[in-house]
């Protein structure tokens, strides 16, 4: 465990379904982020939230909402979402001028039928 | 053209060889990480560095700032260092969005 956990590890929803993923640390850091991987591609960030405060919003679709309600918790809600949106879903976290950088969770695969 | 490149995409190596995997950038920095990624996803952070050279164990990272340019070395690789190593950089030390490379695919056999 890296000090990052998110859950559910594996989720398969259909095109109508409203589903969230849940992103939890508790290392004291101040920034959270969503970063979205599809296959052959980079890594792209979603959304930071600095401080409870969504910082970015990387031009992501509304189908997409994130929430961060305190510090520690970040989730991101899912409604309507489209077969192309099947990815690796990574949250990270990380405090300013940490030796440390960020810390990855092991993300949620997602797969949209 | 992407932000980051990395070489090589893929690599393969025989256990106990010395691998190299470089990365270029194109933007200006604050910091660069080099990060690794196991089949199941999940991502570690192996270094953050700004400047000069940081070895962890049997990793070395090392940046040139003028050049933009970056490699991670792994000396007496062994199977367990397959994964995909994935470079990326931060234009603000540490909370700011990460631009990734595409990653470099590495496979090292017994």
């Amino acid at each position: 465990e890296t000090g990052v956990t998110q859950t559910p590890r594996h989720l398969v929803m259909g095109m109508t379904n409203k589903k969230s993923l849940k992103c939890e640390q508790h290392l004291g850091h101040n920034a959270m982020y969503w970063y979205k991987q599809s296959a052959k591609k980079p890594l792209e960030l979603m959304f930071v939230y600095n401080f409870k405060e969504q910082t970015e919003n990387n031009s992501v679709p509304s189908r997409f909402s994130p929430e961060c309600p305190n510090s520690s918790h970040l989730f991101l809600h899912l409604h309507t979402l489209q077969p192309e949106d099947s990815a690796l879903y990574l949250c990270a976290s990380s405090q300013e001028d940490s030796y440390y950088g960020y810390t990855f969770g092991s993300g949620t695969r997602l797969t949209v039928v | 053209k992407n932000e980051v490149e990395q070489s090589p995409q893929n690599l393969t190596a025989q256990e106990g060889e010395f691998i190299t995997i470089n990365c270029s950038y194109s933007v200006g920095i604050s910091a660069l990480h080099w990060l690794q990624q196991h089949p199941g996803g999940g991502i570690v952070s192996l270094f953050m560095l700004s400047s000069g050279k940081k070895k962890h164990g049997r990793l070395i990272a090392t940046i040139n700032i003028q050049e933009k340019h970056s490699s991670l070395h792994i000396t007496a690789s062994h199977p367990r260092d397959s994964a995909v190593y994935i470079c990326a950089v931060s234009r603000s030390y540490n909370t700011d969005k990460l631009i990734f490379g595409t990653g470099t695919r590495l496979q090292v056999f017994p």
